[in-house]
């Protein structure tokens, strides 16, 4: 149990466009997903979080124009990036929270390499 | 404000030792879970061990288990009998409260295992 996909895994786009990331619990309902950035080397950085059937709230220093965040159902989440720039090339995860699991934990997606040209 | 504290950014253990990853946190919340998570190179991050702050005993699971020192704020990950699988970074974090908090990461450690 406690699966969280993510698609598509790998994207490269040209500069300008914008790329949408789904985020879905496979077999659990989430009322709250979370978006991580990660470069190279580094740790991961949490973007925002998103929380169904409201706005997300993003994490100082995130723009939220840029990085659109609808959390459309109680499974779905999606990240959208706008306009594009080779800066905003990079590793995104999503994660899910199991809230009252044994464990209370979040489950993370494969992640999404985005790719800006 | 929560941080965690990882020291070691790399790590070379020979095939079979067992091994501790070192974490260290920093919270004013009296509630809080502890975390440890695998990435391999595939990205993919793989949640290995959990701790509540109230937990009188450390968690295990499987080869994993975290050495919880509430006084010390520590939470340092144990790995017995490493293998080769086990090379990727690892991270510790953690999360105030119980439910749908958003975790804080450490830098995380490179693990490296040698055959």
């Amino acid at each position: 149990g406690a699966v969280v996909s993510q698609h598509p895994s790998w994207v490269i786009c040209k500069s300008g466009t914008s790329v949408k990331i789904e985020c879905r619990s496979l077999d659990f309902q989430a009322t709250t997903m979370f978006w991580y950035r990660q470069f190279p080397k580094q740790s991961l950085m949490l973007m925002a979080t998103s929380n169904e059937g409201s706005k997300a709230t993003y994490e100082q220093g995130v723009e939220k124009d840029k990085f659109l965040i609808n959390h459309a159902s109680l499974t779905l989440s999606t990240l959208t990036v706008t306009s594009a720039h080779p800066e905003d090339s990079s590793f995104y995860i999503c994660s899910a929270g199991l809230a009252g699991g044994p464990r209370e934990t979040q489950y993370f997606g494969p992640g999404t390499r985005l790719l800006v040209l | 404000a929560q941080k965690i504290t990882q020291t070691q950014p790399g790590m070379f253990v020979q095939e079979k030792e067992a091994v501790t990853l070192d974490c260290t946190y920093d919270t004013s919340d009296q509630s809080y879970g502890l975390f440890w998570y695998k990435q391999p190179s595939s990205g993919e991050m793989i949640f290995l061990i959990y701790q509540g702050s109230y937990d009188e005993q450390n968690a295990t699971e499987g080869r994993y288990s975290l050495n919880f020192q509430k006084a010390r704020k520590s939470a340092n990950l144990v790995i017995s009998a490493s293998q080769l699988g086990d090379s990727a970074m690892y991270f510790c974090a953690m999360r105030a409260n119980f439910g749908n908090e958003k975790l804080t990461f450490g830098t995380g450690t490179r693990l490296t295992i040698i055959p």
